[in-house]
């Protein structure tokens, strides 16, 4: 089946500092990807969606100038955490959608800011 | 906007069926999906529903019925590796990005 990788698995960082995640599509083409947050014990909320070869689009309350997005190619996307805080310690998943109905998430990337 | 109810929480014992109900609120969608979760681990899809009726899938089935806004996810002949979080999510169209439910932790005990 479809995979997909992301990388690093997990980070830590100083807060100020400045993480890139990326996102990749092992055998197939992703010319959208979309990236998810998700906090201990809840559910993944939506960040933005990737678009290859052109601007993110961005779910409500979700700060680009923070999240910024790259879709160079069109199996890899990276999300990078600008200027860290604590409260941006989170799950972070990306997932590609292949054929029809079914999305193949990343193993997440877990962020720990200190 | 769209929402999605699901019971936080369910424990049962091996081998025992237990059924997860999700019920949504939408103007409307292409299908209903569903993943499992296990903890520190990505979500992984187990079913999809695009009508409204069963689509059984080995021990695990779901159903929809768009008329009631509500689907369920059926696990059958629990197995202690069922312990997992299991999310419902609606997807608007084909390759669109999904919109999830708060999870329901199941719980297997022996």
């Amino acid at each position: 089946g479809a995979v997909v990788s992301q990388h690093p698995s997990r980070v830590i960082c100083k807060s100020g500092t400045s993480v890139k995640i990326e996102c990749r599509s092992l055998d197939f083409q992703a010319t959208t990807m979309f990236w998810y947050r998700q906090f201990p014990k809840q559910s993944l909320m939506l960040m933005a969606t990737s678009n290859e070869g052109s601007k993110a689009t961005y779910e409500q309350g979700v700060e680009k100038d923070k999240f910024l997005i790259n879709h160079a190619s069109l199996t890899l996307s990276t999300l990078t955490v600008t200027s860290a805080h604590p409260e941006d310690s989170s799950f972070y998943i990306c997932s590609a959608p292949t054929e029809g109905e079914t999305q193949y998430f990343g193993p997440g990337t877990r962020l720990l800011v200190l | 906007g769209q929402s999605l109810e699901q019971p936080s929480e369910v424990t049962a014992v091996e081998g025992a069926i237990v059924q997860i109900n999700c019920t949504y609120q939408t103007s409307g969608f292409y299908g209903l999906s569903w993943y499992q979760q296990h903890d520190g681990g990505a979500p992984t899809f187990l079913s999809y529903n695009a009508l409204d009726g069963l689509e059984e899938t080995g021990r695990f089935s779901s159903f929809l019925s768009r008329s009631d806004s509500y689907g369920y996810l059926l696990l059958q002949e629990l197995q202690m590796k069922d312990s997992a979080s299991y999310f419902c999510a609606l997807i608007k169209a084909a390759g669109n990005k999904l919109t999830f439910g708060g999870g329901t932790r199941v719980l297997v005990k022996p």
